[in-house]
């Protein structure tokens, strides 16, 4: 049982390119995010999706685009890279069918934008 | 911005010593607090959580103290171990959200052995 499987595990980016941070659950889960994590910052929320088809935006979702074409992919795009978008990425997902179902998080990306 | 405070942000103890950990949180509309555990290139993971209709929850070495008056809960981690080293995030989930937590910014244990 994989989980929540995230690619690439570490990437360097100039400024202005774009990439997509890939991440796939094989758990069924109707919810997924994704987060960022900057040293002594915490998790913060950029995105999140309650099902196929329906996303919405966290708290920090400028620079970012996602899509939900599968239960199972939660893709986040950056598309013109900024120093300021260097952080570690962590997706995750739940089954959101009560308060207390637990986020899945997987390894995460470390991206580097120079 | 709703928001989550933690407190400290290192802690070093001696092994078997006692962990403690502290947040404090701004927004009434939580009610669900959950702790992650974070160790080095891993991903978060649920450590213990707690609802707001009561003051305690322990599992095995892990409790947290719940004060609603106050808006404070705490990790308590007993006879703490090397292996206890990690990064510790408390966390709360507002009422009527898609379910999403709002972090604290994380305490970095170290247990000396």
């Amino acid at each position: 049982n994989a989980g929540v499987t995230q690619t690439p595990k570490f990437r360097i980016l100039k400024i202005g390119q774009s990439m997509t941070l890939q991440c796939t659950q094989d758990m069924n889960h109707n919810y997924m995010y994704w987060y960022r994590q900057d040293p002594g910052m915490g998790l913060k929320l950029i995105y999140y999706s309650v099902g196929a088809g329906i996303t919405d935006k966290g708290e920090v979702p400028n620079g970012y685009n996602v899509s939900r074409s599968t239960t199972e992919d939660f893709p986040l795009r950056l598309e013109l890279a900024a120093p300021s978008q260097t952080s570690v990425y962590f997706c995750a997902s739940s089954t959101g069918q009560a308060n207390n179902s637990p986020l899945h998080f997987g390894n995460g990306t470390r991206l580097t934008v120079t | 911005q709703q928001q989550v405070k933690q407190s400290p942000q290192s802690l070093i103890v001696q092994k078997g010593g006692i962990s403690i950990i502290n947040c404090a949180y701004e927004n009434t509309a939580f009610d669900y607090f959950p702790w992650y555990q974070q160790f080095p290139g891993k991903g978060p993971a649920l450590l213990i959580a707690i609802r707001p209709d009561v003051s305690e929850k322990k599992e095995g070495r892990f409790t947290i103290s719940f004060n609603k008056s106050a808006k404070q809960f705490s990790l308590h981690i007993m006879d703490s171990q090397p292996g206890d080293s990690a990064t510790y995030f408390c966390a709360a989930r507002s009422i009527g959200s898609a379910r999403q937590l709002t972090f604290g910014s994380g305490t970095q244990l170290t247990v000396l052995p």
